[in-house]
Protein backbone atom coordinates (compact mmCIF):
# COMPACT_ATOMS: atom_id res chain seq x y z
CA UNK A 1 0.00 0.00 0.00
CA UNK A 2 0.56 3.50 -0.42
CA UNK A 3 3.90 4.59 2.09
CA UNK A 4 3.26 8.13 1.62
CA UNK A 5 -0.37 10.40 1.13
CA UNK A 6 -0.72 13.75 -0.60
CA UNK A 7 -3.88 15.65 -0.27
CA UNK A 8 -5.49 17.15 -1.97
CA UNK A 9 -5.31 15.09 -5.49
CA UNK A 10 -6.70 18.26 -7.35
CA UNK A 11 -7.38 21.94 -6.16
CA UNK A 12 -8.60 24.85 -8.63
CA UNK A 13 -8.49 28.31 -7.14
CA UNK A 14 -8.34 31.77 -8.33
CA UNK A 15 -5.74 33.80 -9.37
CA UNK A 16 -4.47 35.57 -6.47
CA UNK A 17 -5.31 33.01 -3.97
CA UNK A 18 -2.92 30.55 -1.82
CA UNK A 19 -3.03 27.25 -1.88
CA UNK A 20 -1.82 24.52 0.56
CA UNK A 21 -0.53 21.05 -0.15
CA UNK A 22 -0.04 18.40 2.21
CA UNK A 23 2.40 15.69 2.21
CA UNK A 24 2.50 12.83 4.87
CA UNK A 25 4.59 9.82 5.58
CA UNK A 26 2.27 6.92 6.73
CA UNK A 27 4.13 4.24 8.43
CA UNK A 28 7.88 6.11 9.02
CA UNK A 29 8.39 9.05 10.39
CA UNK A 30 10.98 11.22 7.69
CA UNK A 31 13.16 13.98 8.52
CA UNK A 32 13.03 15.03 4.63
CA UNK A 33 10.82 14.96 2.11
CA UNK A 34 11.08 16.55 -0.96
CA UNK A 35 8.76 18.52 -3.56
CA UNK A 36 8.54 17.67 -7.33
CA UNK A 37 6.88 19.68 -10.30
CA UNK A 38 6.29 17.75 -13.12
CA UNK A 39 4.54 19.44 -16.62
CA UNK A 40 2.83 17.28 -18.91
CA UNK A 41 4.45 14.61 -20.69
CA UNK A 42 7.85 15.91 -18.54
CA UNK A 43 9.79 14.17 -15.92
CA UNK A 44 10.12 15.38 -12.44
CA UNK A 45 11.72 18.85 -11.33
CA UNK A 46 13.00 18.65 -7.87
CA UNK A 47 12.04 22.13 -6.65
CA UNK A 48 13.07 21.59 -2.84
CA UNK A 49 14.08 19.64 0.17
CA UNK A 50 11.96 19.87 3.18
CA UNK A 51 13.87 19.64 6.51
CA UNK A 52 11.94 18.93 9.76
CA UNK A 53 12.84 21.53 12.58
CA UNK A 54 14.81 23.89 9.96
CA UNK A 55 14.17 26.12 7.17
CA UNK A 56 13.61 23.85 3.26
CA UNK A 57 16.37 24.25 0.74
CA UNK A 58 15.67 25.45 -2.47
CA UNK A 59 16.79 24.29 -5.89
CA UNK A 60 18.93 27.14 -7.99
CA UNK A 61 15.25 29.22 -9.90
CA UNK A 62 12.87 28.51 -7.52
CA UNK A 63 11.07 31.29 -5.69
CA UNK A 64 10.90 30.59 -2.15
CA UNK A 65 8.16 33.32 -1.19
CA UNK A 66 6.29 31.67 -3.98
CA UNK A 67 6.79 28.27 -2.57
CA UNK A 68 6.50 28.35 1.07
CA UNK A 69 7.48 25.11 2.59
CA UNK A 70 7.17 24.05 6.22
CA UNK A 71 8.04 20.44 7.58
CA UNK A 72 6.51 20.78 11.51
CA UNK A 73 6.46 17.41 12.13
CA UNK A 74 8.21 14.10 11.51
CA UNK A 75 5.48 13.11 9.44
CA UNK A 76 4.02 16.03 7.49
CA UNK A 77 5.28 18.59 5.21
CA UNK A 78 3.59 21.49 3.31
CA UNK A 79 4.07 23.27 0.66
CA UNK A 80 2.04 26.73 0.01
CA UNK A 81 1.96 28.15 -3.36
CA UNK A 82 1.16 31.55 -2.63
CA UNK A 83 -0.46 34.25 -4.84
CA UNK A 84 -0.83 32.14 -7.30
CA UNK A 85 -0.97 32.70 -10.97
CA UNK A 86 -2.16 30.42 -14.19
CA UNK A 87 1.51 29.62 -14.89
CA UNK A 88 1.70 27.98 -11.56
CA UNK A 89 -0.84 25.33 -12.90
CA UNK A 90 0.90 22.25 -12.58
CA UNK A 91 1.45 18.68 -11.63
CA UNK A 92 2.74 18.45 -7.51
CA UNK A 93 4.54 15.54 -6.37
CA UNK A 94 6.28 15.05 -2.78
CA UNK A 95 8.62 11.79 -1.46
CA UNK A 96 9.99 10.65 1.50
CA UNK A 97 12.49 7.94 2.08
CA UNK A 98 12.11 5.08 4.69
CA UNK A 99 14.96 5.81 7.67
CA UNK A 100 18.04 3.14 7.37
CA UNK A 101 17.29 3.32 3.49
CA UNK A 102 19.47 5.59 1.22
CA UNK A 103 18.11 5.59 -2.11
CA UNK A 104 14.45 4.70 -3.31
CA UNK A 105 12.06 7.42 -2.63
CA UNK A 106 8.55 6.53 -1.94
CA UNK A 107 6.08 9.33 -3.59
CA UNK A 108 2.93 10.72 -2.92
CA UNK A 109 -0.05 10.55 -5.86
CA UNK A 110 0.58 14.26 -6.84
CA UNK A 111 -1.95 17.25 -6.86
CA UNK A 112 -3.01 18.80 -10.01
CA UNK A 113 -2.82 22.41 -9.40
CA UNK A 114 -4.90 24.64 -11.66
CA UNK A 115 -5.09 28.55 -11.39
CA UNK A 116 -7.83 30.11 -13.13
CA UNK B 1 23.88 17.63 -13.12
CA UNK B 2 24.40 13.97 -14.40
CA UNK B 3 22.34 13.23 -17.76
CA UNK B 4 20.68 10.15 -18.00
CA UNK B 5 19.24 8.98 -21.61
CA UNK B 6 15.99 6.94 -21.46
CA UNK B 7 15.02 5.58 -24.82
CA UNK B 8 12.62 4.89 -26.21
CA UNK B 9 10.70 8.00 -25.39
CA UNK B 10 7.67 6.28 -26.16
CA UNK B 11 6.52 3.03 -27.66
CA UNK B 12 3.46 2.03 -29.16
CA UNK B 13 2.69 -2.14 -28.65
CA UNK B 14 0.03 -5.14 -29.31
CA UNK B 15 -0.70 -6.44 -26.40
CA UNK B 16 1.01 -9.83 -25.88
CA UNK B 17 4.00 -8.08 -26.90
CA UNK B 18 7.69 -7.87 -24.65
CA UNK B 19 9.04 -4.67 -24.00
CA UNK B 20 12.26 -3.35 -23.44
CA UNK B 21 13.58 0.85 -22.50
CA UNK B 22 16.78 1.25 -21.08
CA UNK B 23 18.75 4.34 -19.82
CA UNK B 24 22.13 5.10 -20.22
CA UNK B 25 24.57 7.51 -19.00
CA UNK B 26 28.25 9.13 -19.68
CA UNK B 27 28.86 8.57 -15.92
CA UNK B 28 28.84 6.00 -13.38
CA UNK B 29 25.77 5.59 -10.92
CA UNK B 30 25.74 3.57 -7.76
CA UNK B 31 22.22 2.48 -7.80
CA UNK B 32 19.59 1.87 -10.93
CA UNK B 33 15.77 2.44 -9.74
CA UNK B 34 13.06 2.07 -12.30
CA UNK B 35 9.52 3.84 -11.05
CA UNK B 36 5.99 3.83 -13.19
CA UNK B 37 3.61 6.66 -13.31
CA UNK B 38 0.08 6.08 -14.32
CA UNK B 39 -1.75 9.15 -15.48
CA UNK B 40 -2.98 11.72 -12.37
CA UNK B 41 -0.70 9.83 -10.20
CA UNK B 42 2.69 9.97 -8.50
CA UNK B 43 5.61 7.63 -9.64
CA UNK B 44 5.19 3.83 -8.38
CA UNK B 45 8.78 2.16 -7.73
CA UNK B 46 8.91 -0.96 -9.38
CA UNK B 47 12.64 -2.12 -9.15
CA UNK B 48 15.88 -1.19 -7.45
CA UNK B 49 18.90 -1.99 -8.40
CA UNK B 50 22.24 -1.76 -5.95
CA UNK B 51 25.11 -4.06 -7.41
CA UNK B 52 26.10 -3.81 -10.77
CA UNK B 53 25.23 -6.86 -13.21
CA UNK B 54 22.26 -7.54 -10.64
CA UNK B 55 19.45 -8.59 -12.21
CA UNK B 56 15.87 -8.48 -10.86
CA UNK B 57 12.47 -9.63 -11.64
CA UNK B 58 9.53 -8.09 -10.23
CA UNK B 59 6.42 -10.42 -11.82
CA UNK B 60 6.42 -9.91 -15.33
CA UNK B 61 9.18 -6.86 -15.09
CA UNK B 62 12.34 -8.01 -15.30
CA UNK B 63 15.57 -4.89 -15.07
CA UNK B 64 19.25 -5.31 -14.98
CA UNK B 65 22.13 -3.11 -13.73
CA UNK B 66 24.65 -2.63 -16.44
CA UNK B 67 27.97 -4.52 -15.70
CA UNK B 68 29.91 -0.75 -16.36
CA UNK B 69 27.75 0.99 -13.90
CA UNK B 70 26.42 3.67 -16.69
CA UNK B 71 23.23 1.69 -18.07
CA UNK B 72 20.13 -0.11 -17.05
CA UNK B 73 17.26 -1.57 -18.45
CA UNK B 74 13.86 -2.84 -17.98
CA UNK B 75 11.93 -5.51 -19.80
CA UNK B 76 8.20 -5.96 -19.57
CA UNK B 77 6.98 -9.35 -20.83
CA UNK B 78 3.59 -10.42 -22.21
CA UNK B 79 2.08 -6.94 -21.58
CA UNK B 80 -1.00 -6.51 -20.73
CA UNK B 81 -3.31 -3.24 -20.91
CA UNK B 82 -2.50 -1.80 -17.43
CA UNK B 83 1.37 -1.63 -18.57
CA UNK B 84 0.20 1.56 -20.05
CA UNK B 85 1.70 4.18 -18.51
CA UNK B 86 5.08 6.76 -18.34
CA UNK B 87 8.10 4.72 -16.90
CA UNK B 88 11.26 6.33 -15.41
CA UNK B 89 14.56 5.39 -14.69
CA UNK B 90 16.38 7.10 -12.05
CA UNK B 91 20.00 6.73 -11.18
CA UNK B 92 21.91 7.93 -8.03
CA UNK B 93 25.72 8.71 -7.69
CA UNK B 94 27.86 10.14 -5.44
CA UNK B 95 27.66 13.90 -5.46
CA UNK B 96 24.07 13.87 -6.38
CA UNK B 97 21.70 16.31 -6.01
CA UNK B 98 19.86 17.11 -3.01
CA UNK B 99 16.93 14.00 -3.24
CA UNK B 100 20.05 11.74 -4.18
CA UNK B 101 18.42 10.99 -8.02
CA UNK B 102 18.32 11.97 -11.61
CA UNK B 103 15.54 11.04 -13.65
CA UNK B 104 15.08 9.92 -17.37
CA UNK B 105 12.75 11.95 -19.39
CA UNK B 106 10.50 8.93 -19.22
CA UNK B 107 9.08 5.95 -21.76
CA UNK B 108 5.48 6.49 -22.82
CA UNK B 109 4.27 2.86 -23.23
CA UNK B 110 0.77 2.97 -25.10
CA UNK B 111 -0.64 -0.42 -25.92
CA UNK B 112 -2.82 -1.33 -28.57
CA UNK B 113 -5.26 -3.94 -27.79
Amino acid sequence: GAVVSQHPSRVICKSGTSVKIECRSLDFQATTMFWYRQFPKQSLMLMATSNEGSKATYEQGVEKDKFLINHASLTLSTLTVTSAHPEDSSFYICSARRPGTFTALHFGNGTRLTVT
Amino acid sequence: GQQLNQSPQSMFIQEGEDVSMNCTSSSIFNTWLWYKQDPGEGPVLLIALYKAGELTSNGRLTAQFGTTRKDSFLNISASIPSDVGIYFCAGRYSGGGADGLTFGKGTHLIIQP
